[in-house]
């Protein structure tokens, strides 16, 4: 079946760094995969839209200089959380849409803290 | 913007009980319903898709169906397990891809 690929499972970073997450989709091909951030007991919130060749669509409250999406190929979309801070720390987890069968998958999500 | 209800938000039942989750949408004009599970500290799986053009669907023990003209939805889970102790999420979509989840239910299953 379809997988999405999460890379780092886990981060600890030191505040003011700047810290990339990749998703990848390994046997499909997406154009457009989807950022969500989880706290602890909290749903997933839709972060960001990331459209393959073209810039990604912010939610609203979402500050896009801050979370920067990058979707350069159909299998591959980034998110750097630049200048990180404490309050930044929480479960990142991408998805993806498999166009053949409009199935979302997620990848197995990104556990960051920031010191 | 859409909003997802899911009842209740914790659920703990012996082993082999039937069980209904419950998820409900605040916009009714669902195009595609999805039911998660996540176990902690973990990603998502995928249970059941309902498509727009269908009303339920099945896969082994868990039947999910969905009510459009209401919007709401059910996850139904046949002779329980312990290893069905997780979070369950609804997410639906009104366009598509973008989808809107639930804040979760999360089921222990005593043995």
């Amino acid at each position: 079946g379809a997988v999405v690929s999460q890379h780092p499972s886990r981060v600890i970073c030191k505040s003011g760094t700047s810290v990339k997450i990749e998703c990848r989709s390994l046997d499909f091909q997406a154009t457009t995969m989807f950022w969500y951030r989880q706290f602890p007991k909290q749903s997933l919130m839709l972060m960001a839209t990331s459209n393959e060749g073209s810039k990604a669509t912010y939610e609203q409250g979402v500050e896009k200089d801050k979370f920067l999406i990058n979707h350069a190929s159909l299998t591959l979309s980034t998110l750097t959380v630049t200048s990180a801070h404490p309050e930044d720390s929480s479960f990142y987890i991408c998805s993806a849409v498999d166009g053949t069968n409009e199935k979302l998958f997620f990848g197995s999500g990104t556990q960051l803290s920031v010191l | 913007k859409q909003e997802v209800t899911q009842i209740p938000a914790a659920l703990s039942v012996p082993e082999g009980e039937n069980l209904v989750l419950n998820c409900s949408f605040t916009d009714s004009a669902i195009y595609n319903l999805q039911w998660f599970r996540q176990d902690p500290g973990k990603g998502l799986t995928s249970l059941l898709l309902i498509q727009s053009s269908q009303r339920e669907q099945t896969s082994g023990r868990l039947n999910a169906s969905l009510d459009k003209s209401s919007g709401r939805s059910t996850l139904y889970i046949a002779a329980s397990q312990p290893g069905d102790s997780a979070t369950y999420l609804c997410a639906g979509s009104n366009t598509g891809n973008q989808f809107y989840f639930g804040t979760g239910t999360s089921l222990t299953v005593i043995p």
